[in-house]
């Protein structure tokens, strides 16, 4: 069980584009998911806090109107990265927590990553 | 400082061997601890997860947590070629916002 979905596992984009990345929970609800992303050799950093039905919350220096959150239903949250540029290149993660009552452990399951290269 | 220091190695250890990770934290608020395996361009697994002070044992992996001294190990036993991945410590506090290491990059060699 705890299985996390992301769509796409990677993207090539032209520079101003805008790219959607889906975060799915297989088989659990999620009211919380979070998103990360992770340049090369580096750990994650985490950027914002997707609540169901309410605003994400960010994190300091990471902007909000660039990287759009959804999290529209208790399975899926959604990142958009808007006016994509070369310096978002980068691998985000997403991951959903599974409260309990839903078996097993508290804590948050990744999804696979997505590779975004924008040119 | 960062709030989670962890060594990024490489380490590099015989098949067989036990391989021993850690990490060290500066805010006592955190209370659940994690241990999470990547291999290359993959998400995060989840591998143990303790909550405040003690041991955890699952098959041939066991994890400490020491919070008087604010310091976290994960022991590997008998490791194998399989178990060559980066190993993440990871710790929140009550709001489950995740705190991460460097990571350890973790070579079994055959």
């Amino acid at each position: 069980g705890a299985v996390v979905s992301q769509h796409p596992s990677w993207v090539i984009c032209k520079s101003g584009t805008s790219v959607k990345i889906e975060c799915r929970s297989l088989d659990f609800q999620a009211t919380t998911m979070f998103w990360y992303r992770q340049f090369p050799k580096q750990s994650l950093m985490l950027m914002a806090t997707s609540n169901e039905g309410s605003k994400a919350t960010y994190e300091q220096g990471v902007e909000k109107d660039k990287f759009l959150i959804n999290h529209a239903s208790l399975t899926l949250s959604t990142l958009t990265v808007t006016s994509a540029h070369p310096e978002d290149s980068s691998f985000y993660i997403c991951s959903a927590r599974r409260e309990k009552g839903q078996g097993g452990t508290d804590t948050q399951y990744f999804g696979p990553g997505t590779r975004l290269t924008v040119l | 400082q960062k709030e989670v220091e962890q060594d990024p190695g490489p380490l590099s250890v015989p098949e067989g061997a036990i391989v021993s990770l850690n990490c060290t934290y500066s805010n006592s608020a955190f209370q659940y601890f994690m241990w999470y395996r990547q291999y290359s361009r993959k998400g995060p697994e989840l591998l143990m997860y303790t909550y405040s002070s003690g041991n955890k044992e699952d098959g041939r992996f066991t994890a400490q947590v020491d919070k008087s001294s604010k310091y976290i190990s994960l022991f590997i036993r008998d490791s194998q070629p399989s178990d060559s991945a980066t190993y993440l410590c990871a710790m929140s506090a009550n709001d489950y916002k995740l705190s991460f290491g460097a990571g350890t990059t973790v070579t079994v060699r055959a």
